[in-house]
């Protein structure tokens, strides 16, 4: 069973701030991995997949970035509407896709 | 435009088994490479994936609840049903289910969950 990992568990931020949030997986998932954003009381919204690719209709100051077990997601300039839980989600193993344990971005 | 959503009883006891239908528009459940996934979240935790079923009716399930867990779809009605037996108030939470998209990226496949419905919210209690 693949785990992941994120951390920071939560985070601080003003508006306009750089931010990255970092996923680890337990074994080598290639570029299988997805970020998605959940703010609360509302379904998750995929941001980011195979790591790296946007999401239509997600804003550019959103990237992802990694392969292997080290993968990260950066806000390049955070907005009032970026204030949110963060996952990160393995597709390598379909056997069961795991989801990290979420990074809540909190506004400073 | 692709749309899912989770219907179900909001109030289930302990022991019982509960059904859960996701009834979608926008796309067909026998197109290749097309699946439609199960997912829960407890009040406050993090996002679990329980279940997958494929086009060709190929289905997966989590390992931990496996015995627990059965999915099935009818591609005629554009639902997929998810039962999950024995229930028990761990088990409280909001379940949703949500289109699962392969692309290739360059040389290879990829996968994601690009459309959720909003989520049903089951309570277990006696």
């Amino acid at each position: 069973d693949i785990q992941m990992t994120q951390s920071p568990s939560s985070l601080s931020a003003s508006v306009g701030d750089r931010v990255t949030i970092t996923c680890r997986a337990s074994q080598s998932i290639s570029s299988y991995l997805n970020w998605y954003q959940q703010k609360p009381g509302k379904a998750p919204k995929l941001l980011i997949y195979a790591a790296s690719s946007l999401q239509s209709g997600v804003p550019s100051r959103f990237s992802g970035s990694g392969s292997g077990t080290d993968f990260t997601l950066t806000i390049s300039s955070l907005q009032p509407e970026d204030f949110a839980t963060y996952y990160c989600q393995q597709s390598y193993s379909t056997l069961r896709e795991t989801f990290g344990q979420g990074t809540k971005l909190e506004i400073k | 435009q692709i749309t899912l959503k989770e219907s179900g009883p909001t109030l289930v006891k302990p022991t019982q088994t509960l059904t859960l239908t996701c009834t979608f528009s926008g796309f067909s459940l026998s197109t290749s490479g097309v699946g439609v996934g199960w997912i829960r979240q407890p009040p406050g935790k993090a996002l679990e994936w329980l279940a997958l079923i494929y086009w060709d009716d190929d289905k997966r399930y989590s390992p931990s609840l496996k015995s627990r867990l059965t999915i099935t779809k009818d591609t005629s009605k554009n639902q997929v049903v998810l039962t999950m037996t024995n229930m028990d108030p761990v088990d409280t939470a909001t379940y949703y289910c949500a289109h699962r998209q392969k692309v290739r990226v360059r040389y290879y496949y990829y996968y994601y969950m690009d459309v959720w419905g909003k989520g049903t919210t089951v309570t277990v209690s006696s």
